[in-house]
């Protein structure tokens, strides 16, 4: 059973297009953060979010946890080649020594076509 | 601030052998975590190790063990490899147990032919 529901798996979009990615749990997290990806490196950390409702920018990206901390989702808007990579959601269950444990969902592999 | 940073970055190795990993955390953090990413089951949780001592462990059998050493450095290894231990290895840093930040390596790609 996969604790944290990532959708789509796959997006291929052009250059300037919106995007939303979702993120889906039954489960209650204490944090969340959302990861890119590119090919065989580390994954590297756009925001960590830990207050249900809390809205985050990052320049053209915007992340937002639901208010009952089971969900979140990522919007990009007018959408770069330089956006392409694997996205991925963790979530933290538990605080302190528990949050060591990120629970992955399988990520979302997006293309932005020039 | 020098990243995360792990070796080898790449290994191939042959069924029945053992392997270790090393990873040293960013200059400051004192916890250190472990995940196996697989295309199949995407990124897991192996274990976290903080002032030396294993905090939390995921459920992979006991051929995955670490440790870490007083510097916060810690390694990894792997005994009796299977084919299914092939993976992109992946450390992760965040400065104590209050912090909920991590910050990962690039990762030790581990091929078992």
């Amino acid at each position: 059973t996969q604790l944290l529901e990532q959708s789509p798996q796959f997006l291929s979009i052009q250059e300037g297009e919106n995007l939303t990615v979702y993120c889906n749990s039954s489960s209650v997290f204490s944090s969340l953060q959302w990861y890119r990806q590119e090919p065989g490196e580390g994954p590297v950390l756009l925001v960590t979010v830990v207050t249900g409702g809390e809205v985050k920018k990052l320049k053209r990206l915007t992340f937002q946890f639901g208010d009952a901390r089971k969900d979140s989702s990522l919007h990009i808007t007018a959408a770069q080649p330089g956006d392409t990579g694997l996205y991925l959601c963790a979530g933290a269950r538990g605080y302190g020594g528990s949050q060591g444990n990120l629970i992955f969902g399988k990520g979302t592999k997006l293309s932005v076509k020039p | 601030k020098a990243g995360v940073t792990q070796t080898p970055r790449y290994l191939i190795k042959t069924r029945g052998q053992q392997v270790t990993l090393s990873c040293s955390p960013i200059s400051g953090h004192r916890s250190v975590s472990w995940y196996q990413q697989t295309p199949g089951q995407g990124l897991q949780f192996l274990f976290e190790y903080f002032s030396e001592t294993q905090r939390n462990k995921g459920n992979f059998p006991g051929r995955f063990s670490g440790r870490q050493f007083s510097n916060s450095r810690s390694e990894m290894n792997v005994s009796t490899l299977e084919l299914g231990d092939s993976a992109l290895y992946l450390c992760a840093s965040r400065i104590g147990l209050g912090y909920n930040e991590q910050f990962f390596g690039p990762g030790t790609r581990l091929t078992v032919l």
